[in-house]
Order: C-alpha cells, then sequence, then structure tokens
C-alpha cells in the first residue's frame, strides 16, 4: 500500500461527458501528480500541483484540468471526452526529502 | 514531452536468469528512479540512486547511476516468475523541475 488512495477505481461513461477523478496523498506529502497510462504505452505527465499550486505542467490537453484543495488532496477534470480518453490516470505523492514518487492504483477510464 | 529512452523494449527469459535494461538522455538527470508495475496496478518504486556513480542493491535488484548523470542501468540477478511486469526508469532533471519523466517501459516476462 503506498498511502496514495485514488476514486474511483473504474468508471466508465460516454464520449462528450465530463468526469472527475480523485487523489488523496501520503500523509504530509504536499506535492501531488496527475499521469496518463494509454493501453501499452508509458506514464505521460499531466500536471503537478504543490501546496494548492500548480507547479508544472506537461501534456495536458485544454479539456482537462486539475485543482488541489487546502486539505491536499487533488482532483482532475475531464470534460468533453473523446474515445481517446481512454486510459488509466494516476495520481502519485512526492517524498519532498527524497524527490521519490509514491503512486495510486490507478483510475481506469473508459469512454464509450 | 521529453522521455527517456529505455531498452530493450520487452524481453522474454527463462526463470534463473539474469536480465538487465538500461535508459539512457540527452540531458543531466539529479536523481533516477526505478519502478515496476504489475498489470492493473500503479508503479511501485524498486530502487532511487541520487549520486552520479552511485551503485545500490535492493535484494536481487542493483541499478547504477551512470558517472554522465545521462544513465541508468537496471539489473535483476536469478529471476523468478513474480519478477514479470513492466518496468519504468524516470528521472528528475532538478534545477527547479519538479517533474518526473518517464521512460517508455520494459515488459519483463519469465519462462517457468
Amino acid at each position: 500500500d503506498s498511502g496514495v488512495t485514488q476514486t474511483p477505481k473504474h468508471l466508465i461513461t460516454a464520449t462528450g461527458q465530463r468526469v472527475t477523478l480523485r487523489c488523496s496523498p501520503r500523509s504530509g506529502d504536499l506535492s501531488v501528480y496527475w499521469y496518463q497510462q494509454s493501453l501499452d504505452q508509458g506514464l505521460q505527465f499531466l500536471i503537478q500541483y504543490y501546496n494548492g499550486e500548480e507547479r508544472a505542467k506537461g501534456n495536458i490537453l485544454e479539456r482537462f484540468s486539475a485543482q488541489q484543495f487546502p486539505d491536499l488532496h487533488s482532483e482532475l477534470n475531464l470534460s468533453s471526452l473523446e474515445l481517446g480518453d481512454s486510459a488509466l490516470y494516476f495520481c502519485a505523492s512526492r517524498r519532498a526529502s527524497t524527490g521519490e514518487l509514491f503512486f495510486g492504483e490507478g483510475s481506469r477510464l473508459t469512454v464509450l | 514531452g521529453q522521455q527517456l529512452n529505455q531498452s530493450p523494449q520487452s524481453m522474454f527469459i527463462q526463470e534463473g536468469e539474469d536480465v538487465s535494461m538500461n535508459c539512457t538522455s540527452s540531458s543531466i538527470f539529479n536523481t533516477w528512479l526505478w519502478y515496476k508495475q504489475d498489470p492493473g496496478e500503479g508503479p511501485v518504486l524498486l530502487i532511487a540512486l541520487y549520486k552520479a556513480g552511485e551503485l545500490t542493491s535492493n535484494g536481487r535488484l542493483t541499478a547504477q547511476f551512470g558517472i554522465t548523470r545521462k544513465d541508468s542501468f537496471l539489473n535483476i540477478s536469478a529471476s523468478i516468475p513474480s519478477d514479470v511486469g513492466i518496468y519504468f526508469c524516470a528521472g528528475h532533471q532538478g534545477g527547479g523541475s519538479e517533474k518526473l519523466v518517464f521512460g517508455k517501459g520494459m515488459k519483463l516476462t519469465v519462462n517457468p
């Protein structure tokens, strides 16, 4: 158990819809990272938050947005969903002292 | 987005054999991390490297941070069936960047 909690584990929705994925980082970690992993693909960095503020941005589409709340949990919002958005979405929190990232079990999104 | 060059992309070995994989980059990295991902789960940290030239072991796993800071390798000795999975290298470039860049992964199959 990494200590990072993601919900929901599975989500099936239709094209054009909007979904929200939730992540709770490990206790004491201030940074939250979001990654997308499509079938048989590597991990694509989407966005990072640190203590409520956006810190780094990767290949995140304009249809996607994220935020980190005062209690440090984070949400990734995906809107106007397309078939190609079907993927595993991982959240990770970073141990500040070592830079190591600890991943949640992921949210599997299927867009039909 | 930037990615590390990880090779080989896949390996099929017999139980008991050793396996090596490596990651290279055109940029200097301050931290190298090696992760393993089982199907349907999040990546799990195996080894973290923080200094150029550092050689670190974790059981049957050995990893090294290249002297040039542009590469790293991971060895698995005496492979067992549960070593099956996808192995990712990842690195922090430092210099204020907190983004963790991933390789595309190496899929390992171990035949009993």
